[in-house]
């Protein structure tokens, strides 16, 4: 089992919509939680980080983070051309004696005209 | 702004040529800094932990002695790659953070290109 999942995508949205990013973990004990984008031949950027389970919100970008289920989202509000990208999961995992930002295989997001 | 700097961004040289990257922390100290390889459509994979004042630790399947780290100061890691051959051709990508749980910050990557 990977220890972040998330679909390759392509996920395909029309401008205007709501575009939904999924990614699941493995171990129960991470508490932080981070979304980065990052555009083709780019370093990702930060977009959100969350550690309580809930939504969090910040501007078009809302973070919903389930410990339970081990499952946190990123949804994107008004979707725009320019947010097309690869969207990364990563998680804060304990590992080998320290703590390791492990990343998901990334979501490719589309957004068209 | 940017909060980590790498150099240089783009490396073309010959096979067995020797490569250095920098990485610098601009406005706190880190003492931890963190190297990634990601090839092409593929995610971003921990290389090794780099630490001041002491070795990097390194993920299962990184060699050590190929891929040099030296954490000499609080704002700088540097990464060299040795004897580099074509298959090492990546884009490189160091990061730090503030606090041990908090987000790390990536600096714009080095794209290798070893012919």
């Amino acid at each position: 089992q990977k220890e972040v999942e998330q679909n390759s995508g392509p996920l395909s949205v029309p401008e205007g919509a709501i575009a939904s990013l999924n990614c699941t973990y493995s171990d129960r004990g991470s508490q932080s939680f981070f979304w980065y984008r990052q555009y083709s031949g780019k370093s990702p950027e930060l977009i959100m980080s969350i550690y309580s389970n809930g939504d969090k919100e910040d501007g078009r970008f809302t973070a919903q983070l389930n410990k339970a289920s081990q499952y946190v989202s990123l949804l994107i509000r008004d979707s725009q051309p320019s947010d097309s990208a690869t969207y990364l999961c990563a998680v804060i995992m304990f590992s080998g004696g320290y703590n390791k930002l492990i990343f998901g295989a990334g979501t490719r997001l589309a957004v068209h005209p | 702004g940017a909060v980590v700097s790498q150099h240089p961004s783009w490396v073309i040289c010959k096979s067995g040529t020797s490569v250095k990257i920098e990485c610098r922390s601009l406005d706190f100290q880190a003492t931890t800094m963190f190297w990634y390889r990601q090839f092409p459509k593929q995610s971003l994979m921990l290389m090794a932990t780099s630490n001041e004042g002491s070795k990097a630790t390194y993920e299962q399947g990184v060699e050590k002695d190929k891929f040099l780290i030296n954490h000499a100061s609080l704002t700088l890691s540097t990464l060299t790659v040795t004897s580099a051959h074509p298959e090492d051709s990546s884009f490189y990508i160091c990061s730090a953070n503030r606090e041990n749980d908090q987000p790390q910050h990536f600096g714009d990557g080095t794209r290798l290109s070893i012919l």
